[in-house]
């Protein structure tokens, strides 16, 4: 068990470019989560992954992110056309058997 | 709905002195309850968890929660406050399907020498 590992850890684009950001879950666990996190706020819900299947999106993802689980092991949340308000801690969790979710050390997005 | 309050945005403590972090909880039911740490640039560690097993629960670095069902408290404590302990706290619930969390808005705890 080697924990949820997230790259890049920074990450520093103009306004208007793609990023993609990549998250590896604890090995074995089916569920993945993705998180925004901004200053002075607890984490917010982003989306859910069983397996390879996206269960569940917050309204907070626009159309200009998407994120993907191709074969229900690591995950990737690319963001286009980026904005200023993109700005934030992105983290993502993966969980197991249990209601524990674990999470990586985040990736930061600075948009300048 | 199953939501938190964080009652404290900031605590701030000296070395060696208690520390109490207030959580409570808004539920139907007994829910299971987390408390997150997040240190400066770092990810999120949980601390402890309550299950419904034991209410009170010891956690990690010698913090531990007591779940108190009729004040609806999950508060966070420890007995002596150490520098390594500054860092912000998440007190946290599972709402809905899927096992999906609700935060709470944090509270930034300052130790003082």
């Amino acid at each position: 068990d080697t924990g949820v590992s997230q790259n890049p850890r920074h990450k520093i684009t103009k306004r208007g470019q793609n990023v993609t950001f990549r998250c590896d879950p604890i090995s074995e666990h089916n569920r993945l989560y993705w998180y925004r996190q901004t200053l002075g706020q607890g984490p917010e819900f982003l989306t859910y992954f069983q397996n390879e299947a996206q269960l569940e999106k917050s309204r907070l993802l626009s159309d200009r992110f998407s994120a993907e689980r191709p074969k229900g092991s690591f995950s990737t949340l690319e963001i286009q056309r980026t904005e200023q308000g993109d700005s934030a801690m992105y983290l993502c969790a993966s969980q197991g058997s249990t209601d524990t979710q674990y999470f990586g050390p985040g990736t930061r997005l600075t948009v300048l | 709905a199953q939501s938190v309050t964080q009652l404290d945005s900031h605590v701030s403590v000296s070395e060696g002195t208690p520390v109490l972090l207030r959580c409570n909880y808004s539920s139907s039911y007994s829910p299971s309850l987390f408390w997150y740490v997040q240190h400066p640039n770092k990810g999120l560690q949980l601390l402890l968890k309550y299950t419904s097993a034991a209410t009170l629960v010891k956690g990690i670095n010698g913090f531990e929660a007591e779940f108190k069902k009729s004040e609806t408290s999950f508060h966070l404590t420890k007995p002596s406050a150490h520098m390594s302990d500054a860092a912000e706290y998440f007190c946290v619930v599972p709402r809905g399907g899927y096992q999906k969390v609700t935060f709470g808005t944090g509270t930034k705890l300052q130790v003082i020498p």
